[in-house]
């Protein structure tokens, strides 16, 4: 199916753990971005990338490491895994141009204990 | 520190009234403005944008204002329905800054349309 899907939907870790988490687009869109939702915050950048091999810090990167070494994946990877890590990631891709907007994944629910 | 505020964390209204939400910003970089709206367990869906050299963008019953002067906008909805009742970003961009153009969201305001 076209469109921007993420993986897991919920994952449980435990703390000190590494874990990854996916985004994958089948649109070729260029710019791709992880946020994480927590009450009271909103939605803040983590990482962003503008193409393959190109990627640069958002408003929260610490603690987090992203690659993207193909155009349509842009995974996430919490090295060691906090509970201040909990929360829910939401990928999103656009189009160059902002009048594109972005289109967001269903998110991956994490909860590290 | 907060760039985009929605200082009401939530907003109740009857269903056929006028919603109204609120978003302020502090940094006058920026020059686009969108607002995305999220169900629970989905991911949140662009509903409207506008840019700085607007101050009003209309589609259906839903209407961005923008006021660069006071560096706040709002997102009205005439007239709300049930399904209305969602979580509202305001999400901010600086298209000339030369940077991507990432988007800073807000807190968000939980919208609830009693019917």
């Amino acid at each position: 199916d076209a469109g921007i899907t993420q993986s897991p939907r919920y994952k449980i870790t435990e703390t000190g753990r590494q874990v990854t988490l996916m985004c994958h687009q089948t649109w070729s869109h260029s710019y791709m971005f992880w946020y994480r939702q927590d009450l009271g915050h909103g939605l803040r950048l983590i990482y962003y990338s503008a193409a393959a091999d190109i990627t640069d810090k958002g408003e929260v990167p610490d603690g987090y490491v992203v690659s993207r070494s193909k155009t349509e994946n842009f995974p996430l990877t919490l090295e060691s895994a906090t509970r201040s890590q909990t929360s829910v990631y939401f990928c999103a891709s656009r189009f160059a141009g902002v009048d594109y907007g972005y289109t967001f994944g269903s998110g991956t629910r994490l909860t590290v204990v | 520190d907060q760039q985009v505020k929605q200082n009401s964390p939530s907003l109740s209204v009857q269903e056929g009234r006028i919603s109204i939400l609120n978003c302020d910003y502090t940094n006058s970089m920026f020059d686009y403005f969108l607002w995305y709206k999220k169900y629970p367990a989905e991911g949140p869906t662009f509903l409207i944008s506008i840019s700085s050299i607007k101050d009003k963008n209309e589609d259906g019953r839903f209407t961005v204002f923008l006021n660069k002067s006071a560096k706040h906008l709002s997102l009205h909805i005439v007239p709300s329905q049930p399904g209305d009742s969602a979580v509202y970003f305001c999400a901010a961009s600086a298209s000339r800054s030369g940077a991507t153009n990432k988007l800073i969201f807000g807190t968000g305001t939980l919208l609830a349309v009693q019917p």
